[in-house]
């Protein structure tokens, strides 16, 4: 089946610095990748569509300058969170989609990113 | 290893029950959520059970017995806005998300 990889599973950094996280699709070629961003026992928000070879598409209310995303390959986007404060602290997931698959609704969810930030 | 799995589809009639059921297998556990995802849409969240048992809310409820690794959800008086995707993720020990590939529900008159 289809595999969606996170890296790094939590990270814990400082005030002000910057976290780099990855998303990968282990067994298929993701021309699109989708970054979310969760709240305890809330709704999946969706931050950005990341494209291959283009740049993302942000959703209302997100900095893109903040929020920083690379989808440079068929398999890997990272999202960058530049500046990070406390209130960036949180669950981060991303998903992709299998460009060669019949079902283009089907999205393929990473095991998630959990980001704090002190 | 580490899976979940639900049915890939599944078809119900305006206005019936349907019963979605996952099975998992993670190192620990510390949860299972339910989602709805609508084509296009992000996943809207719809329950979370960590304690054995059914909880209710409004025409869902989830149930979930940790002893077998398994919950469902059960949908009742079908309306066709509820045809979407039903995604299953248990949180494991690392408090990582462990996704099911989803249910496609189809809902006919």
């Amino acid at each position: 089946g289809a595999v969606v990889s996170q890296h790094p599973s939590w990270v814990i950094c400082k005030s002000g610095t910057s976290v780099k996280i990855e998303c990968r699709s282990l067994d298929f070629q993701a021309t699109t990748m989708f970054w979310y961003r969760q709240f305890p026992k809330q709704s999946l928000m969706l931050m950005a569509t990341s494209n291959e070879g283009s740049k993302a598409t942000y959703e209302q209310g997100v900095e893109k300058d903040k929020f920083l995303i690379n989808h440079a390959s068929l398999t890997l986007s990272t999202l960058t969170v530049t500046s990070a404060h406390p209130e960036d602290s949180s669950f981060y997931i991303c998903s992709a989609r299998d460009t060669l698959a019949g079902d283009t609704d089907t999205q393929y969810f990473g095991p998630g990113t959990r980001l704090t930030v002190l | 290893g580490q899976n979940i799995d639900q049915p890939t589809e599944m078809t119900a009639t305006e206005g019936a029950i349907v019963q979605i059921n996952c099975t998992y297998q993670t190192s620990g556990f510390n949860g299972l959520f339910w989602y709805q995802q609508h084509a296009g849409e992000a996943p809207t969240f719809l329950s979370y059970n960590v304690l054995d048992g059914l909880e209710e809310k409004g025409r869902f409820s989830s149930f979930l017995s940790r002893s077998k690794g398994y919950s469902y959800l059960l949908l009742k008086e079908l309306q066709m806005k509820d045809s979407a995707s039903y995604l299953c993720a248990a949180l494991n020990s690392n408090y990582q998300l462990i996704w099911g590939a989803g249910t496609k529900l189809i809902i006919k008159p």
